[in-house]
């Protein structure tokens, strides 16, 4: 079975400073791992995906992720943060049988001015 | 290229009725799935339709229920509504070139309060 954990379900940073957001993933086979990102009253919105292509991925807005499997983590990064980054983060693992996601509990980021 | 639209967006509705919601998957799009997002449970996936054929189903009552039409266009079905049932509804539509191999797109939502 397929499940993420988000370490902390809140997160604060000043702007300009690391953004670092924890995702840890349980699965039996090479997993396909992804991070979303909401908005208040939004969907949800793809940052980047690991598709086993590599293991940095790089995806919109400056945000990043590295794949490792020695630790089963995929924690979400961005050197510099921005106000417009508030908001409500996921990780997920897809299934092995269609289009279904799991995801995590997802993590709050405050950007502090 | 026109996104994954779902309506309506807000609805409220009183306990024991049923409502239905709405999801048009973006274009060329064959499989669209729900989820269910509360404060408290997260995000929790409700079904899979994929060329009108549910291939997965979450651990939800049979309360809730759905379809896909020829056109990938899907609608769920909540019976006899409960106060828990309020939540932001998700519908999500992929290409799913290869299974599990793929990237899901989002709607807006709907946002069902009942009262």
């Amino acid at each position: 079975a397929q499940s993420v954990t988000q370490l902390g379900s809140h997160v604060s940073v000043s702007e300009g400073a690391l953004v670092l957001l924890r995702c840890n993933y349980s699965s039996s086979v090479p997993p396909y791992l992804f991070w979303y990102v909401q908005y208040p009253n939004q969907g949800l919105q793809l940052l980047l995906k690991y598709t086993s292509a590599a293991t940095l991925v790089k995806g919109i807005n400056g945000f990043e992720a590295e794949f490792k499997k020695s630790e089963t983590s995929f924690h979400l990064t961005k050197p510099s943060a921005h106000m417009s980054d508030a908001a409500e983060y996921f990780c997920a693992v897809s299934s092995n049988t269609g289009n279904q996601f799991y995801f995590g509990t997802g993590t709050s980021l405050t950007v502090i001015p | 290229k026109a996104g994954v639209t779902q309506t309506p967006r807000y609805l409220i509705k009183t306990r024991g009725q049923q409502v239905t919601l709405s999801c048009s998957p973006i274009s060329g799009h064959r499989s669209v799935s729900w989820y269910q997002q509360t404060p408290g449970q997260g995000l929790q996936f409700l079904f899979e339709y994929f060329s009108e054929t549910q291939r997965n189903k979450g651990n939800f009552p049979g309360r809730f229920s759905g379809r896909q039409f020829s056109n990938s266009r899907s609608e769920m079905n909540v019976s006899t509504l409960e106060l828990g049932d309020s939540a932001l509804y998700l519908c999500a539509s992929s290409l799913l070139t290869s299974v599990g191999n793929t990237e899901a797109f989002f709607g807006q939502g709907t946002r069902l309060t009942v009262v």
